[in-house]
C-alpha cells in the first residue's frame, strides 16, 4: 500500500459524458501527478500540481483538466469523453524537497467509455 | 530527459538472479538513472536510483557503467512476485522533473 488513494476504482460511462477522478496523496506530500495508461500509448504523464499550483504539463488533452485543493487532494476532470479515453488513470504523489523525489503511485482508476 | 533502450522481455527462473539491462547512451551529467516496476495493472513502484556509483537497497542492486551509458538492475533472488514490467528512466534530479516511461522490460519469473 503506497498511501495514495484513488476513487473510484472503476468507472463506466458513455461517449460525450464528463467524469471526475479523485486522488488523495500520501500524508505530507505536496506534489500530485496524473498519468494515463492505455494499451497503445503506454504510461504517459499528464500533469503535475505542487501545493495547489500547476507545475508541469505533459500530454494532457484540452478536454481534460485538473486541480489540487487546499487539503492537497486532487481531481482530474475528463469531459466530452471519447472511446479512446478508455484507460487506467494513475495518480502519484511525492514530497518536494525530498532528495530522492520518489513518486508513490495509487492503485489507479480504470475508465471505460462505451 | 535522455532516452533509454530496454529489451522487451526477459525470462528468469525462480531463485536465480535477474539482470535487467538498460542502455542510455545520451545521458547527461546531471541525469540520474531510476528504475520503477509495474505489476500487472497496479500502480508503478519505485525500486532504486543512482547517479554513477553502484547502489543497493532491500529490493535490488543497480550497476552503472563507468561511462554511464548503460546500467543493469539486479534482482538477486527473483520470486514469482517479481514478475512485472520494469522501467528504466533517466531524469534530472529535480523536484519538478517528471517521469517519462518507455515500454520497459516484461520480466517473467517462472517456477
Amino acid at each position: 500500500d503506497s498511501g495514495v488513494t484513488q476513487t473510484p476504482k472503476h468507472l463506466i460511462t458513455a461517449t460525450g459524458q464528463r467524469v471526475t477522478l479523485r486522488c488523495s496523496p500520501r500524508s505530507g506530500d505536496l506534489s500530485v501527478y496524473w498519468y494515463q495508461q492505455s494499451l497503445d500509448q503506454g504510461l504517459q504523464f499528464l500533469i503535475q500540481y505542487y501545493n495547489g499550483e500547476e507545475r508541469a504539463k505533459g500530454n494532457i488533452l484540452e478536454r481534460f483538466s485538473a486541480q489540487q485543493f487546499p487539503d492537497l487532494h486532487s481531481e482530474l476532470n475528463l469531459s466530452s469523453l471519447e472511446l479512446g479515453d478508455s484507460a487506467l488513470y494513475f495518480c502519484a504523489s511525492s514530497v518536494m524537497g525530498d532528495p530522492y523525489n520518489e513518486q508513490f503511485f495509487g492503485p489507479g482508476t480504470r475508465l471505460t467509455v462505451l | 530527459d535522455a532516452k533509454t533502450t530496454q529489451p522487451p522481455s526477459m525470462d528468469c527462473a525462480e531463485g536465480r538472479a535477474a539482470n535487467l539491462p538498460c542502455n542510455h547512451s545520451t545521458i547527461s551529467g546531471n541525469e540520474y538513472v531510476y528504475w520503477y516496476r509495474q505489476i500487472h495493472s497496479q500502480g508503478p513502484q519505485y525500486i532504486i536510483h543512482g547517479l554513477k556509483n553502484n547502489e543497493t537497497n532491500e529490493m535490488a542492486s543497480l550497476i552503472i557503467t563507468e561511462d554511464r551509458k548503460s546500467s543493469t538492475l539486479i534482482l538477486p533472488h527473483a520470486t514469482l512476485r517479481d514478475t512485472a514490467v520494469y522501467y528504466c528512466i533517466v531524469r534530472v534530479h529535480s523536484g519538478y522533473s517528471t517521469l517519462t516511461f518507455g515500454k520497459g522490460t516484461m520480466l517473467l519469473v517462472s517456477p
